[in-house]
């Protein structure tokens, strides 16, 4: 069946270090790709996603790029702050499947250190 | 704030009981899908309503069950609780059925003692 795979964390990291954190895939078809932020505490928040291979997904200074030929979609960002503390967590959506069938990734936290 | 509403944010109850979890969508959402996480399985998918109906299933034990209401709130329940049941339940809405569920809300702390 279809599944994420995700960098064990946690991932520690100085303020203004360069951030990957790795996703592969396991799927049939074409599925949609996405990364989702949960900050302590909180429910999880759409980070940003994409849909067909090549795309780029961007949003507050992160960005995941569809890669088919390495079934890959890590999340990366040029300069962390403490604020980007939380778990992040890297997800497909078969639409194949069952439509309200997020599969996700086990999650990596990280934590910024000032 | 993501406009989906929990509650209670906390239950602690024992074995065998059976428990309600409510969830309120970001208003105009007319989807909402439950999910369990726990530190062994991660985050699951239970179950998917889209404006009362049911759209979809995952993992959902046949002790749970879950419903939409005409004013699209959603319930999930739990039965003949288990030990294995503590986990945090999320409740997350979508606009339109085939949407990737992209309002989460807080959750629901369930442990069982």
């Amino acid at each position: 069946g279809d599944s994420v795979t995700q960098m064990e964390g946690p991932v520690t990291l100085s303020e203004e270090a360069f951030l990957t954190i790795n996703c592969t895939y396991t799927a049939t078809g074409y599925p949609s790709l996405f990364w989702y932020v949960q900050y302590p505490g909180e429910g999880l928040q759409l980070l940003l996603k994409a849909t067909k291979a090549d795309d780029k997904g961007s949003n507050k200074g992160f960005e995941a790029t569809y890669r088919k030929e390495t079934t890959s979609f890590h999340l990366e960002k040029g300069s962390v702050q403490v604020s980007d503390s939380a778990v992040y967590f890297c997800a497909l959506l078969n639409y194949g499947g069952s439509q309200g069938n997020l599969i996700f990734g086990k999650g990596t936290k990280l934590s910024v250190k000032p | 704030d993501s406009g989906v509403t929990q509650t209670p944010k906390h239950l602690i109850t024992a074995t065998g009981q059976r428990v309600t979890l409510r969830c309120s969508p970001r208003s105009g959402d007319l989807s909402v899908y439950w999910y369990q996480q726990s530190l062994d399985q991660g985050l699951q998918f239970l179950i998917q309503y889209y404006n009362g109906e049911e759209r979809a299933k995952g993992n959902i034990l046949e002790r749970f069950s879950a419903q939409q209401f005409p004013d699209l709130h959603s319930e999930l329940n739990l039965s003949s609780l288990e030990l294995g049941d503590s986990a945090l339940y999320f409740c997350a809405s979508s606009v339109r059925d085939g949407n990737q569920p992209q309002h989460f809300g807080d959750g629901t702390r369930l442990s069982i003692l």
